[in-house]
């Protein structure tokens, strides 16, 4: 399976920006959806894991769901600064191989 | 802290052959299955190959199944990574990751150049 992210989203600081993140065939719900944040020049770092669970550090303007019915997840980040600019990647899972999602590019205006 | 440090990247030729190494410390590392990933220039993230605790399971992407080789050394705290008949496309960063539930600690990378 395929998981299909939009190539950039951009928004001013303070603002909200959702990324989805669509699975091509099997049920999003049927494992779950991880979603990494990497900063330019940097290594990937986990800001949602199993759908929705926010790992100690990460600041509570991110969160992530699931929707069954469009068969997506999506991350939101809540009142954007400066340092959430970056690539984000969702990822999931299913026999025994491990998929990331295209990549999301935020700008912050 | 955990700290991932791989090594073993640099350029080489077409057809040639390669071993990665992850440096592992700051947890117990036997008590993980690890992983690698890449990321070719400009590119997005593409998970490689998995190995369980003890190295009795494995699996590898179809990209690099029969080329690569994941391995690991419990008693050095240690992954590895053999590479073979390395093509153009496979130049990229490779990292070394641990696999808890999801990939919760990354190292910062080493980057294989393939070209002639």
């Amino acid at each position: 399976f395929m998981l299909t992210q939009p190539h950039s989203v951009s928004e001013s600081p303070g603002k909200t920006v959702t990324i989805s993140c669509t699975r091509s065939s099997g049920s999003i719900a049927r494992n779950s959806v991880q979603w990494y944040q990497q900063r330019p020049g940097s290594s990937p770092t986990t800001v949602i894991s199993e759908n929705n669970q926010r790992p100690s550090g990460v600041p509570d303007r991110f969160s992530g769901s699931i929707d069954s019915s469009s068969n997506s997840a999506s991350l939101t980040i809540s009142g954007l600064k400066t340092e959430d600019e970056a690539d984000y990647y969702c990822q999931s899972y299913d026999s025994s191989t491990y998929i990331f999602g295209s990549g999301t590019k935020v700008t912050v205006l | 802290q955990v700290q991932l440090v791989e090594s073993g990247g640099g350029l080489v030729k077409p057809g040639g052959s390669l071993r990665l190494s992850c440096a592992a410390s700051g947890f117990t590392f036997s008590d993980y299955y690890m992983t690698w990933i890449r990321q070719a220039p400009g590119k997005g993230l593409e998970w490689l190959s998995y190995i369980a605790t003890t190295g009795n399971t494995i699996h590898y992407a179809d990209s690099v199944k029969g080329r690569f080789t994941i391995s690991r050394d419990n008693t050095k705290n240690s992954l590895y990574l053999q590479m073979n008949s390395l093509r153009a496309e496979d130049t990229a960063v490779y990292y070394c990751a641990r696999l808890y539930g999801h990939f919760d600690n990354w190292g910062q990378g080493t980057l294989v150049t393939v070209s002639s």
